[in-house]
């Protein structure tokens, strides 16, 4: 099974200041046959299901704000908010979708300071 | 509107069955696989379950697998996943979840599952 670790475990920025979260994969999810990475990003507020931000590691899902942003490849992976917007307060989760069991991060939670 | 909607969570004893449904609309369902996954409280996502677009695949987690059956029917646009010997370690939130090749990106608003005596 891929293990998938993020960090830092939870995050206080202050509003408009840039949050990074990073992904770790136990092994590579870089897929040669189509030259991808199989890493999505995912943020979850109370009592909602999960939303998907990015997938294939850095393409933005649409609707997403142009703020967000993905980027690694291999097993090395980060979420970017390039200007922390009051709704942004959120757990986000990576998740590996390369092979069954399809697992996430353990989550990392984040705050406004 | 494009969306999923879950129906059957619940209250069960230790030992018994659950069945959770998931409806589709506004999309071609059958062209997608259909997943489940689960949270337990305050804790994170887990994958559970997965069926292909026409029923003929299924694949379950470790901590599933013999216990519970994932089925879809494509006429009605539901994934099903039945829940059977259910422990108290299987109370969450279960989410079903669709994708075509890529990320998870429709979800269903979940349901509860609690396992007690």
């Amino acid at each position: 099974d891929i293990v998938m670790t993020q960090s830092p475990d939870s995050l206080a920025v202050s509003l408009g200041e840039r949050a990074t979260i990073n992904c770790k994969s136990s092994q590579s999810v870089f897929y040669n046959f189509n030259n991808q990475n199989y890493l999505a990003w995912y943020q979850q507020k109370p009592g909602q299901p999960p939303k998907l931000l990015i997938y294939w590691a850095s393409t933005r899902e649409s609707g997403v704000p142009d703020r967000f942003s993905g980027s690694g490849s291999g097993t090395d992976f980060t979420l970017t908010i390039s200007s922390l917007q009051a709704e942004d307060v959120a757990v986000y989760f990576c998740q590996q979708y390369f092979s069954s069991p399809y697992n996430f991060g353990q989550g990392t939670k984040l705050e406004i300071k | 509107e494009v969306q999923l909607v879950q129906s059957g969570g619940g209250l069960v004893q230790p030992g018994g069955s659950l069945r959770l449904s998931c409806a589709a609309s506004g999309f071609t369902f059958s062209a997608y696989w259909m997943h489940w996954f689960r949270q337990s409280p305050g804790k994170g996502l887990v994958w559970v379950s997965r069926v292909d677009s026409d029923g003929s695949s299924t694949t379950y987690a470790d901590s599933v697998k013999g216990r519970f059956t994932v089925s879809r029917d494509n006429a009605m646009n539901t994934v099903f996943l039945q829940m059977d010997s259910l422990r108290a370690e299987d109370t969450a939130l279960y989410y079903c979840a669709r994708n075509w090749g890529s990320a998870f990106d429709l979800w269903g608003q979940g349901a509860m599952v609690t396992v007690s005596p």
